[in-house]
């Protein structure tokens, strides 16, 4: 049963517009959220995360807005550039436990 | 900066082999992580580890096993390597307390032949 799930395993969006990538999860008690980047034949990147407490988080262009009634969160990128090209990870955890559940991935692609 | 740096960036072994990934972490994390990655299924954890000598199975653990002796080390072995563990293998360190992030080393691409 997966527990985090990404729906979408591609999208494109042209240089400068917003992307928006997309993550359900089934588990009413996690209690982060974490969105992650990664190139090709490279680690994962710890790009953002947001307590299970708050329904948004901003760091420059990265914002992370959850929504908890929907078990949804998503990740906006504004703009988007074409060095954001990669996959994006959205997971999940408890506090006071040590692991994170991983979705599958999301392939972005920014057209210059 | 965090760093973890995992031994390998790509590895060819024959069917059969005893192989050892190791992952050292320079931040002093309490707990470490073997996940491996694979085209359509996400990060998949292996096992991961809270303390020294201490180490608990993930979801895939079958046909691996992790050694923690110091705590800046870990190590994945695959006892008897199989064309199956053909993978990404990623290492990853966190705190228990603090932030909730995981931070990841380059992976490993291992081959199995």
């Amino acid at each position: 049963d997966q527990q985090v799930k990404q729906n979408s395993p591609s999208l494109s969006v042209q240089e400068g517009r917003i992307s928006i990538l997309n993550c359900d999860y089934t588990n009413s008690m996690f209690d982060y959220f974490l969105w992650y980047k990664k190139y090709p034949a490279e680690g994962p990147t710890f790009l953002i995360s947001i307590s299970s407490i708050k329904d948004k988080n901003e760091d420059g262009r990265f914002t992370v807005f959850l929504n908890k009634s929907a078990k949804h969160l998503s990740l906006h990128i504004v703009p988007s550039q074409p060095g954001d090209s990669a996959v994006y990870f959205c997971a999940a955890s408890f506090s006071g436990t040590y692991k994170y559940i991983f979705g599958t991935g999301t392939r972005l692609k920014v057209l210059a | 900066d965090v760093k973890v740096t995992q031994s390998s960036r790509y590895l060819v072994k024959r069917t059969g082999e005893k192989v050892f990934l190791e992952c050292v972490q320079d931040m002093d994390h309490e707990n470490m992580f073997w996940y491996r990655q694979d085209p359509g299924l996400g990060l998949r954890l292996i096992y991961f580890s809270y303390d020294v000598k201490m180490k608990e199975k993930g979801d895939i653990p079958e046909g691996y096993s992790v050694s923690r002796e110091k705590k800046e080390r870990f190590s994945l072995i695959l006892e008897s390597a199989s064309t199956n563990q053909t993978s990404m293998y990623l290492c990853a360190s966190s705190r228990i307390s603090g932030g909730p992030e995981a931070f990841f080393g380059q992976g490993t691409r291992l081959t199995v032949v």
